[in-house]
């Protein structure tokens, strides 16, 4: 159980483009779910905590317009990377609470932006 | 600086030793988890400390939570090659977001 899924699994853009990725809870319904950054060889950087049918609620320094972040229904958010640019190339990983304080992980999603 | 301090960053050690990773912080958490995250992959889960002072073992890694619920630590006794990876302690404050540790970068030589 607690299995989150993430597509694509890897996506390659050119810049100025937008992508989407999405992040789904396939056993269980998640009303919260996180927005996660990783840089190679480092720790995992909060971006926004998304909430089912409400706005998201972004960390300070993150453009929430360049980082659109949609939580249509209780297995589903997606995070849509707007207007791309080489410095957005980042591994981008999202998880869902099941319960308080628990959280599960998607695989990621590998984004480069060309 | 980081909310929760995590040392070593960086460990090569080899087949058969034991050792232990430690996440420090100065505040009190709900909750703590422990990750272990493959490259190119998401953390996995290890396990969840609630309890101040809790033990909880899961085969050769044991994992404790500090009295206070401001520190924890990952034992893992005979290493094996197979338990490399990056480990990554969390706290959470409530029901909220998790804070996350730097990671320890865990290497087991042959």
């Amino acid at each position: 159980g607690a299995v989150v899924s993430q597509h694509p699994s890897w996506v390659i853009c050119k810049s100025g483009t937008s992508v989407k990725i999405e992040c789904r809870s396939l056993d269980f319904q998640a009303t919260t779910m996180f927005w996660y950054r990783q840089f190679p060889k480092q720790s995992l950087m909060l971006m926004a905590t998304s909430n089912e049918g409400s706005k998201a609620t972004y960390e300070q320094g993150v453009e929430k317009d360049k980082f659109l972040i949609n939580h249509a229904s209780l297995t589903l958010s997606t995070l849509t990377v707007t207007s791309a640019h080489p410095e957005d190339s980042s591994f981008y990983i999202c998880s869902a609470r099941l319960k308080a304080d628990t959280q599960y992980f998607g695989p990621g999603t590998r984004l480069t932006v060309l | 600086t980081h909310l929760l301090e995590q040392s070593p960053q960086f460990l090569s050690i080899q087949e058969g030793e034991n050792l232990t990773v430690y996440c420090n912080s100065s505040s009190v958490f709900s909750s703590l988890q422990w990750y272990r995250q493959e490259p190119g992959e998401g953390p996995v889960l290890l396990v969840t400390v609630v309890t101040g002072g809790e033990v909880k073992k899961l085969k050769r890694l044991t994992f404790q939570f500090g009295d206070a619920r401001k520190d924890s630590s990952l034992h893992i006794t005979a290493a094996q090659t197979g338990d490399t990876g990056l480990y990554l302690c969390a706290g959470a404050q409530g029901a909220q977001k998790l804070v996350f540790g730097q990671g320890t970068r865990l290497t087991i030589n042959p």
